[in-house]
C-alpha cells in the first residue's frame, strides 16, 4: 500500500533561517504529492502540490520538487518567519491504492520559529 | 462562510454515549471523507463516500458509522463512545477526478470522559 514518511518534529529554527522538511513516499502508479499546513486551532490547508515527476510546487515562499528517482518531495523555504510556525503534512494521492483516492498522510512535522 | 463546515467544533461526552458529528459543504464535490487526527499519528481515514449511495470503510472504521444524507452532508456517528476515541476529527471533500487535493473543515475536537 501507499505510505508517506516525513521527518519527526518538533523542528525549532530561528527567524530567517533556511528550512527543509524531508518527505519520502511509497506508492504504486504515479501519485500526486501535496504539502498541507495546519495552523494552531485550524484545519488543514493546501500549501502546494505537484502532479508529475520533476514538477515544482511553490506557494508563500515554500517550494517542493517531485523527485521520482528518490521518491521524495522535500519542503524548503529560504527564510522562515514566526508566522510559519505550524504543523506541516506531506501527503500523496494515487488512484492505484491507499485510501481509495483519499489522501495518505505522513505523521506531520511541528515547526516552531523563534524570533 | 467556510466551504466545509463541521459542527460542533468542540464536544465533551461520556463513555457509552452516542454522538454525531456533522459536516456540510458548499463546494459541490461528490467525494467526502472523515479523518481522525491523533498526536504523532497524522491523519487516518475513517470512512469515505464517493456519492450518496456509495459509502466505504477506511483504515480505522471500527466503532464508527456514517450517513451521507445528501451530496452536501456527511455525518459521522460514534454509537457508544469510548475514551480512546478522544481525538480531533476532520471532514474533507474532493472532486471526482484523479489525484486531486482535498479541502478540509475546521475540525471537531471530541473528548470522551
Amino acid at each position: 500500500g501507499n505510505s508517506v514518511t516525513q521527518m519527526e518534529g518538533p523542528v525549532t529554527l530561528s527567524e530567517e533561517a533556511f528550512l527543509t522538511i524531508n518527505c519520502t513516499y511509497t506508492a504504486t502508479g504515479y501519485p500526486s504529492l501535496f504539502w498541507y499546513v495546519q495552523y494552531p486551532g485550524e484545519g488543514l490547508q493546501l500549501l502546494l502540490k505537484a502532479t508529475k515527476a520533476d514538477d515544482k510546487g511553490s506557494n508563500k515562499g515554500f517550494e517542493a520538487t517531485y523527485r521520482k528517482e528518490t521518491t521524495s518531495f522535500h519542503l524548503e523555504k529560504g527564510s522562515v518567519q514566526v508566522s510559519d510556525s505550524a504543523v506541516y503534512f506531506c501527503a500523496l494521492s494515487s488512484r492505484s491504492g491507499g485510501g481509495a483516492d483519499g489522501l495518505t498522510f505522513g505523521k506531520g512535522t511541528h515547526l516552531i520559529i523563534q524570533p | 462562510d467556510a466551504d466545509v463546515t463541521q459542527t460542533p467544533r468542540n464536544r465533551i461526552t461520556k463513555t457509552g454515549k452516542r454522538i454525531m458529528l456533522e459536516c456540510s459543504q458548499t463546494k459541490g464535490h461528490d467525494r467526502m471523507y472523515w479523518y481522525r487526527q491523533d498526536p504523532g499519528l497524522g491523519l487516518r481515514l475513517i470512512y469515505y463516500s464517493f456519492d450518496v449511495k456509495d459509502i466505504n470503510k477506511g483504515e480505522i472504521s471500527d466503532g464508527y458509522s456514517v450517513s451521507r444524507q445528501a451530496q452536501a452532508k456527511f455525518s459521522l456517528s460514534l454509537e457508544s463512545a469510548i475514551p480512546n476515541q478522544t481525538a480531533l476529527y476532520f471532514c474533507a471533500t474532493s472532486e471526482a477526478r484523479k489525484n486531486t487535493e482535498a479541502f478540509f473543515g475546521q475540525g471537531t475536537r471530541l473528548t470522551v470522559v
